[in-house]
């Protein structure tokens, strides 16, 4: 069966680093997501990955092996309104996304 | 972990037509029931929440004669796009939210791509 696995909740001190893992095993692979979501609000998009390798976009990188099924989020420079739920998501040979049960990420100060 | 699914998985229609998308939470009572439009390597867009037995409630910019949700039980939410266009193709997402003492919860499908002609 098709499966994501990330932690089910982390913590982390303002101004550290923080890495969220991914691991993911599918049918077939299109790409991976990370979003961002805080208590109530709709998801936001974080990144995309198809190819291996590490793409930065600012605080946040995200990285990619397909060999291994896995990817993780780094956020760098930890701000109290990064405390949010993390989800994974990939999308399989069929284009559906398959979705993590998300990382509560906790800041504390 | 909780299942959420969708059908159909695909749908191709021509323009003027309608379309139904079923959301199910396949092993919990899912008392709230969310739809979201996706746009490639885009947030989620949120249509509007569903609350069972009541009805929906639409976030600003979204048609409610255009997208009709009925979520008539604790385990089945639909949206039925009505008279669809060619821009209304995209990837609908639904999640379903279980009952407290959970509601920070949410467990997404894996998505309905609609293409209109």
């Amino acid at each position: 069966g098709q499966n994501i696995d990330q932690p089910t909740e982390m913590t982390a001190t303002e101004g550290a680093i923080v890495q969220i893992n991914c691991t993911y095993q599918t049918s077939g692979f299109n790409g991976l997501f990370w979003y961002q979501q805080h208590a109530g609000e709709a998801p936001t998009f974080l990144s995309y990955n198809v190819l291996d390798g590490l793409e930065e976009k600012g605080r946040f990188s995200s990285f990619l092996s397909r060999s291994k099924g896995y990817s993780y989020l780094l956020l760098k420079e930890l701000q109290m309104k990064d405390s949010a739920s993390y989800l994974c998501a990939v999308m399989d040979s069929n284009y559906q996304l398959i979705w993590g049960a998300g990382t509560k990420l906790i800041i504390k100060p | 972990g909780a299942v959420v699914s969708q059908h159909p998985s695909w749908v191709i229609c021509k323009s003027g037509t309608s379309v139904k998308i079923e959301c199910r939470s396949l092993d919990f009572q899912a008392t709230t029931m969310f739809w979201y439009r996706q746009f490639p390597k885009q947030s989620l867009m949120l249509m509007a929440t569903s609350n069972e037995g009541s009805k929906a409630t639409y976030e600003q910019g979204v048609e409610k004669d255009k997208f009709l949700i009925n979520h008539a039980s604790l385990t089945l939410s639909t949206l039925t796009v009505t008279s669809a266009h060619p821009e209304d193709s995209s990837f609908y997402i639904c999640s379903a939210r279980p009952p407290t003492p959970h509601t920070d919860t949410q467990y997404f499908g894996p998505g309905t791509r609609l293409t209109v002609l």
